[in-house]
Parts: C-alpha cells; sequence; structure tokens
C-alpha cells in the first residue's frame, strides 16, 4: 500500500518568493495536516484538512494558506517567504478519528 | 508555552537492556497520545499509542504507560537494539472545537536515544 506522498522532496526559493507544497494521502484517509518542523524541534501543526474544509490552523501568520481536493490530496502554500521559514514541512493523513497520522518524507525547504 | 515536554534531550543504552523515555504534559484535555521514532531526512513513524481510558498499551518491544494524574506517560523498549537508535516524540492530541475530528498533534522537543552494541 502506497503511504503518504510528498512533493517536491527539496526545494530552494528566495526571500519574498511564493511556494506550493503538495501531498497525496493513504488511500481512504479523509484527513490532511501540514506540520512545519525546524531543527531542533517538534512539529509545529500548521493545518488541518478534513472532507475539504478546514478543521484547525496553527499559530502561524496569514501567509500561510492551505486547500484540500476532491480526491482528498493537499496544497500547502506559503507567500512572501522569510528566512525563517526555512524548514521541514510534513503532510500527515488519518481517518480523522482518534487514531494515530502517519507522515510524508517532508519536503525540505530552504530560503535565502 | 510548551504543553507537551521531553525534559531528557538525549539517552544512551546498552543493547539488550532497556530504554526508558519520557514525556509529561500540561493540557488535561488531551486524550490521545502517541510516540515517534524520527530518522534523519524522514518523516516521523508511528509507533504506538495510547487511549486516555487506558494506562497501558503494548506491542512487540514497545510499551506505552500512562499517568493521567501526574500527566505524564512513558515509552519502554525491551531489549534495545542498535537500529532502535533514532530521535523520539511523544505527541498528544485532543478532538478539535467541533468534536468533529482530531487533527492537530502537539509534539515535544524530541529525545535522542542511541543504543550501543
Amino acid at each position: 500500500d502506497a503511504g503518504v506522498t510528498q512533493s517536491p522532496t527539496h526545494l530552494i526559493k528566495t526571500r519574498g518568493q511564493q511556494v506550493t507544497l503538495r501531498c497525496s494521502p493513504i488511500s481512504g484517509h479523509k484527513s490532511v495536516s501540514w506540520y512545519q518542523q525546524v531543527l531542533g524541534q517538534g512539529p509545529q501543526f500548521i493545518f488541518q484538512y478534513y472532507e475539504k474544509e478546514e478543521r484547525g490552523r496553527g499559530n502561524f501568520p496569514d501567509r500561510f494558506s492551505a486547500r484540500q481536493f476532491p480526491n482528498y490530496s493537499s496544497e500547502l502554500n506559503v507567500n512572501a517567504l522569510l528566512l525563517g521559514d526555512s524548514a521541514l514541512y510534513l503532510c500527515a493523513s488519518s481517518s480523522g478519528g482518534p487514531g494515530p497520522q502517519y507522515f510524508g518524507p517532508g519536503t525540505r525547504l530552504l530560503v535565502l | 508555552d510548551q504543553q507537551v515536554k521531553q525534559n531528557s534531550p538525549s539517552l544512551s543504552v546498552q543493547e539488550g537492556r532497556i530504554s526508558i523515555l519520557n514525556c509529561d504534559y500540561t493540557n488535561s484535555m488531551f486524550d490521545y497520545f502517541l510516540w515517534y521514532k524520527k530518522y534523519p531526512a524522514e518523516g516521523p513513524t508511528f509507533l504506538i499509542s495510547i487511549s486516555s481510558i487506558k494506562d497501558k498499551n503494548e506491542d512487540g518491544r514497545f510499551t506505552v504507560f500512562l499517568n493521567k494524574s501526574a500527566k505524564h506517560l512513558s515509552l519502554h523498549i525491551v531489549p534495545s537494539q542498535p537500529g532502535d537508535s533514532a530521535v523520539y516524540f511523544c505527541a498528544a492530541s485532543e478532538a478539535n472545537a467541533g468534536g468533529t475530528s482530531y487533527g492537530k498533534l502537539t509534539f515535544g522537543q524530541g529525545t535522542i536515544l542511541t543504543v550501543h552494541p
């Protein structure tokens, strides 16, 4: 069975640019959550989408946005990139109930 | 405001011995707890979880204990193997405001486990 997939694996951008990250959940999962992980810290929650609706938002600025498509795949968009946005961006899928979330390999974003 | 804390940044254990990783939380609304293992350049891998209605859950070499009164959970790995060397994260979740889904995991800072042959 295919796990969670994310693209691209690596990305280099410059300050002020915009970036779009993509995620495909495990087949049958309707919930996708996005996390940001910086070195030395645990992942920080950014968004959750369940059945194509936003169900949760973390403490991130409005430059961060996301959406979920009818096939439950998801995109995370970040506008006006800052150096501090450099991080590993993780996508996780789940059924939406009180069960495990399964993570993809992540997208490593470097902002120069 | 760190709601989930792993106070030990690192742990070193001999192969075959027990590894005990600890985690504390402050939010009494958390009702589902998980442990993840992470290798460099990979996403976290789910290991084991426990609901707040239980105090113990076992899966092979891994056992998670939950002490709700102390707001403390621990992961026991017995016996430890060199392949267990990784960063271990505990995480906690609660239903969202509408009670319709669980989507936000709150993570600790992680503990680096090194198992020596």
